[in-house]
């Protein structure tokens, strides 16, 4: 099967750089992908690894180590509107088209 | 551009009645069709996949089920509501194999 696990909850200061973990256990792997999900409102898509390594898109960069089933998602220059809950995904099963999330992020921004 | 429509934003519905939630995605074609269900403060729980029209892929069977009568339309059925069913409920297509997933509105769905 397939589980996700990262931390309930992270507080950083406005401006500051935070890191989201996940690790993650699943056959066929097909990659890593990030959500933003504000309250009341739908996931939106932030960014996908599929090999190792880093890839950037603005203020957001997630990272993934597929030896350590692992990745990250770095948020630089924090600002209030960043607050929010973070989830990773990984797509598998067969084809990559079964995407399981993790139970996410709560992220709080603090002025 | 590719848009995903869901409806309605908001349901209430009584014990035991039935369940219909659709999804259309426009401007794209053979999309890969999701439904999620999110409970307040959690994560995201598949429910339903589909590649293809008629090909529906359950991951959570309970008294749910899914349709796909048309290659752009989703459709989340249940016979009879159970308490235990309120929740989010979120459609999304992909293009491939799921490396981006599009999400809908979302239809917060209350049993009582």
């Amino acid at each position: 099967g397939q589980s996700l696990e990262q931390p309930s909850e992270v507080t950083a200061v406005e401006g500051a750089i935070v890191q989201i973990n996940c690790t993650y256990q699943t056959s066929g792997f097909y990659g890593l992908s990030w959500y933003q999900q504000h309250d009341g409102g739908a996931p939106t898509f932030l960014s996908y690894n599929a090999l190792d390594g880093l890839e950037e898109t603005g203020r957001f960069s997630s990272f993934l180590s597929r030896s350590d089933s692992y990745g990250y998602l770095l948020l630089q220059e924090l600002q209030m509107k960043d607050s929010a809950s973070y989830f990773c995904a990984v797509g598998g099963g067969t084809g990559g088209f079964k995407t399981i999330f993790g139970a996410g992020t709560r992220l709080f921004v603090k002025a | 551009s590719q848009t995903i429509h869901q409806w309605p934003a908001t349901l209430v519905q009584p014990v035991g009645s039935p369940l219909s939630l659709e999804c259309t995605v426009e401007g794209t074609s053979n999309p890969n069709l999701y439904w999620y269900r999110q409970a307040a403060g959690r994560g995201l729980q598949l429910l339903f996949y589909s590649v293809g029209i008629g090909q529906i892929s359950s991951e959570v069977p309970q008294n749910l089920s899914a349709s796909r009568p048309q290659d752009r339309q989703f459709i989340l059925s249940s016979k009879k509501l159970l308490l235990s069913d309120s929740g989010f409920y979120l459609c999304a297509w992909s293009p491939g194999q799921a490396e981006k997933l599009f999400f809908g509105s979302g239809t917060q769905l209350s049993v009582l």
